[in-house]
């Protein structure tokens, strides 16, 4: 099983500022890992795919890089509604697939 | 617009059994892989089981041998029969679906809400 980490597990960031989250796997994922952002009630949403594709309607502000077993999320300019919890999640080798235990984003 | 609606969810004794069914619209799930995923309260993402274009299922190790995913192509419907439940099986089960191997969760339903107790 891959197992994913995430850090940190909470990020405490201000409006307009930059915030930058972790994902590590425990082995080599290439560029199959995808970025998902979850707000309270809300099912995740699809941020981010192959690393470092926006999905669809996405802003520019969310971008993501890394290839292997060390990846980033970076959200350039923070805005309200930004303030969730992000999960990462591989999709390389599986049964099981595998996700992150995510990141708390808050003010 | 895609959508997917999770019904079935509610209150079970441990060791019960509860179906969940998942109805998609906006597209042809014939050609998509779906998953369970499910959420316990205040946890984070786990994945539970999916079902492949042809049919082939795989299950997380924590529900093998008591769930069994299936889906019904006609209905454009994905389905999640849960037996022998067990506490620890509380959570919000999400409906996804991914469009191969090497393909993220790209549309979620809003999820229904599974608790056992007695």
């Amino acid at each position: 099983e891959i197992v994913m980490t995430q850090s940190p597990a909470t990020l405490s960031v201000s409006p307009g500022e930059r915030a930058t989250l972790s994902c590590r796997a425990s082995q080599n994922i290439y560029s199959n890992l995808a970025w998902y952002q979850q707000k309270p009630g809300q099912a995740p949403r699809l941020l981010i795919y192959g690393s470092s594709t926006r999905a669809t309607g996405i802003p520019a502000r969310f971008s993501g890089s890394g290839f292997g077993t060390e990846f980033t999320l970076t959200i350039s300019s923070l805005q309200s509604e930004d303030f969730a919890v992000y999960y990462c999640q591989q999709y390389n080798k599986w049964p099981p697939i595998t996700f992150g235990q995510g990141t708390r984003l808050e003010v | 617009e895609v959508q997917l609606v999770e019904s079935g969810g509610g209150l079970v004794q441990p060791g019960g059994s509860l179906r969940l069914s998942c109805a998609v619209s906006g597209f042809t799930i014939s050609g998509n892989y779906l998953s369970w995923v499910r959420q316990a309260p205040g946890k984070g993402l786990e994945w539970v089981s999916l079902i492949h274009i042809a049919g082939d299922t795989y299950y997380a190790d924590s529900v093998e041998g008591r769930f069994i995913i299936s889906r019904d192509n006609s209905k454009n419907s994905l389905y999640l029969q849960m037996s022998s439940l067990r506490g620890d099986d509380t959570a919000v089960y999400y409906c996804a679906t991914s469009r191969g191997y090497y393909s993220p969760f790209d549309y979620w339903g809003q999820g229904a809400l599974v608790t056992v107790a007695s």
